[in-house]
């Protein structure tokens, strides 16, 4: 069955530090990309997608993407943490590369900022 | 806010009883989904509807069904209930433009005694 897998379950940081968060999906055939983020006590929103182009996608608050199709990967990341982007994020595909909507999500990745 | 809007937001019941989250989409987006997150298995789409019709069905249990009514609110039902239904149950909504951008709400807290 497809699949989604995110290599860290909890990830803490130092503020300034660096940050790299793994995804990986298992599907030959086109995808949609996603990450998104929930902030505590929020609800899930997109900090991210790549459809088609550039394999290096930006997203909100600093945050980018690159898609490499060879490694099934994409990865996110961000050159300097903030204690604000304590939160979970969530690697996503859509399988059918049409934006339906019924994506397959990975089990998330908690990232702790230290201030 | 999403603009997406989820009841009730914590609710307690116990084995065997039957309940009904509700959501409602953002003004004008047609389409909503349910998704099931639970600390083992993540979030798993359950069930797609499209201004009023079924369009996609994820690991949705016999035991659950849903619907979307003309005012494109919707109701997942969960019957039967078992201790591992137990989970955040969210819904989220998208419109038409094709960005693939889903607005999740808060999420409906299950707890199943």
């Amino acid at each position: 069955a497809q699949s989604v897998s995110q290599h860290n379950h909890h990830v803490i940081l130092s503020e300034a530090a660096s940050l790299e968060l793994g995804c990986n999906y298992s599907y030959g055939g086109t995808v949609n990309l996603f990450w998104y983020v929930q902030y505590p006590g929020q609800h899930l929103q997109l900090l991210l997608k790549y459809f088609s182009g550039d394999p290096l996608v930006k997203g909100i608050k600093g945050f980018e993407a690159e898609f490499i199709k060879s490694k099934f990967s994409f990865n996110l990341r961000k050159p300097s943490v903030q204690w604000s982007d304590t939160a979970e994020y969530f690697c996503a595909v859509d399988l059918y590369g049409g934006s339906q909507g019924n994506l397959i999500f990975g089990k998330g990745t908690k990232l702790s900022v230290k201030p | 806010d999403s603009g997406v809007t989820q009841t009730p937001k914590h609710l307690i019941t116990a084995t065997g009883q039957r309940v009904t989250l509700r959501c409602s989409p953002r003004s004008g987006d047609l389409s909503v989904y349910w998704y099931q997150q639970s600390l083992d298995q993540g979030l798993q789409f359950l069930i797609q509807y499209y201004n009023g019709e079924e369009r996609a069905k994820g690991n949705i249990l016999e035991r659950f069904s849903a619907q979307q009514f003309p005012d494109l609110h919707s109701e997942l039902n969960l019957s039967s209930l078992e201790l591992g239904d137990s989970a955040l149950y969210f819904c989220a909504s998208t419109g038409t433009g094709g960005t693939g951008e889903l607005f999740f709400g808060e999420g409906s807290r299950l707890t199943v005694l």
